[in-house]
């Protein structure tokens, strides 16, 4: 069946390491997206990318960076220069604009 | 900057009422708007997909609208059951395919 899988699903992090969160779609889609989910504020968009090896960043990006070297990975990386890292992180994916989105099943990150 | 609310935040209800939760957007420049389901600790699931030409769209029990003029999308839900409940999330399309979400409604549907 055709999705979305994050990977893992839960992972902890230590002060000042960099953790890197995988995301991986065999849905054919040219777009892919990467959020970030706060109790209590929504989701906000970290970095999309709309075809392979270009990416965008979105409201949040600082301290997070991406790459997009194959259609089927957009893989995040969550630095130490992230300040406040705890959260609920989602990737999607979307055929191209005007189309609807499909959403993994999230990776829940937390500092310890 | 287009900026989604929705309302209520909450909402408890008996089972088998129907309900309308709701969903107002500020920027009325827009391709699509996109109603998900999300239970706790999941991702988000899609129900239903409006495109800007639309004025609603209709999955068995479910039914959303769209008023781009008016900057609003109801999604109905009939014949409300237990499993109904889960947060749903309204998100519209705007500006290089980027989806602005609002920030949920709780949805509880009581036995």
């Amino acid at each position: 069946d055709g999705g979305i899988t994050q990977s893992p699903k839960y992972l902890f992090r230590k002060e000042g390491q960099n953790v890197t969160l995988s995301c991986e779609q065999n849905l054919n889609h040219d777009a892919m997206y990467w959020y970030r989910q706060d109790p209590g504020q929504g989701l906000r968009l970290i970095y999309y990318s709309q075809i392979v090896n270009d990416f965008q960043k979105g409201d949040i990006a600082e301290g997070y960076s991406v790459s997009r070297e194959k259609k089927e990975s957009f893989p995040l990386t969550v630095t130490s220069a992230q300040k406040n890292p705890t959260a609920f992180y989602l990737c999607a994916s979307s055929p191209r604009q005007g189309e609807g989105y499909t959403f993994g099943s999230g990776t829940r990150l937390t500092v310890v | 900057k287009q900026e989604v609310t929705q309302i209520p935040a909450a909402l408890s209800v008996p089972e088998g009422e129907n309900l309308v939760l709701n969903c107002s957007f500020t920027d009325s420049a827009i391709y699509n708007l996109q109603w998900f389901r999300q239970d706790p600790g999941k991702g988000l699931t899609s129900l239903l997909l409006i495109q800007s030409s639309q004025r609603e769209q209709t999955s068995g029990r479910l039914n959303a609208s769209l008023d781009k003029s008016s900057g609003r999308s109801t999604l109905y839900i009939a014949a409300s059951q237990p499993g109904d409940s889960a947060t749903y999330l309204c998100a519209v399309g705007s500006g290089a395919q980027k989806l602005v979400f609002g920030q949920g409604t709780r949805l509880t549907i009581n036995p």
